[in-house]
């Protein structure tokens, strides 16, 4: 099956810091979504982008279907954007299945 | 109001007993699933419902049963509950292809503790 990889694992930022979280997946997919875990267990969601580029305040995101790989850049970091960062993918083949990356947990320092 | 809703939030049992988690969405979507997370955070899908139909059964014991009385609605019931069932359980809904294509929305969980 599909493996869906995140980097890096772990990411200690001080406040006000940027940073890229990297998704590389090893077949087509035709929907791609990143998630937010905040320390409360919630998984927010954060961007719907299955191919290019969508902004929304100080995290934006870019996949390259073609690639294989989906990017999620935060900018001006915070403390409340501490957490877990998960990308999940849905196959070509895969309808109704989505897998889930491995995460990067992020801690933001004040 | 919230979307996908699940209840309980906390669920502390002991082995061997029988529970039922509950999840509810009022965003009109036709798919619903369920998500084990594990201690180490790896969130893996067990279960897809289509429409009421049950579409994927990521090879789950027997002891898991899903189901859905409708499209807005998917219980899960866990039989003979074990150790290794602890976990947070996550039900999320979406629209999926050919009658739409919206991104997956997510419950709050439920943290089950077996003791």
């Amino acid at each position: 099956g599909i493996q869906v990889e995140q980097s890096p694992p772990d990411l200690i930022l001080q406040e006000g810091a940027n940073s890229t979280l990297r998704c590389n997946f090893s077949d087509s997919v035709n929907n791609l979504q990143w998630f937010h875990q905040n320390p409360w267990g919630q998984l927010i969601n954060l961007f719907y982008i299955p191919s290019g580029t969508k902004q929304n305040g100080r995290l934006s995101a870019t996949t390259v279907a073609t690639e294989r790989y989906s990017l999620l850049y935060i900018s001006s970091s915070q403390t409340t954007d501490s957490g877990v960062y998960f990308c999940a993918v849905r196959t070509t083949s895969g309808t109704y299945k989505y897998i889930f990356g491995t995460g990067t947990r992020l801690k933001v320092l004040a | 109001d919230t979307a996908v809703s699940q209840t309980p939030k906390y669920l502390v049992t002991q082995m061997g007993n029988d529970k039922s988690i509950k999840c509810e969405q009022n965003l009109g979507h036709d798919t619903m699933y369920w998500y084990k997370q594990d201690s180490k955070k790896f969130l893996k899908i067990m279960f897809s419902y289509n429409n009421k139909e049950l579409i994927i059964n990521e090879t789950v014991p027997n002891r898991f049963s899903p189901k859905s009385p409708d499209k807005a609605h998917l219980n899960l019931h866990i039989n003979s509950l074990e150790l290794g069932d602890s976990a947070v359980y996550f039900c999320a809904s979406s629209q999926e292809p050919p009658s739409g294509n919206q991104p997956q929305h997510f419950g709050d969980g439920t943290r089950l503790s077996i003791l």
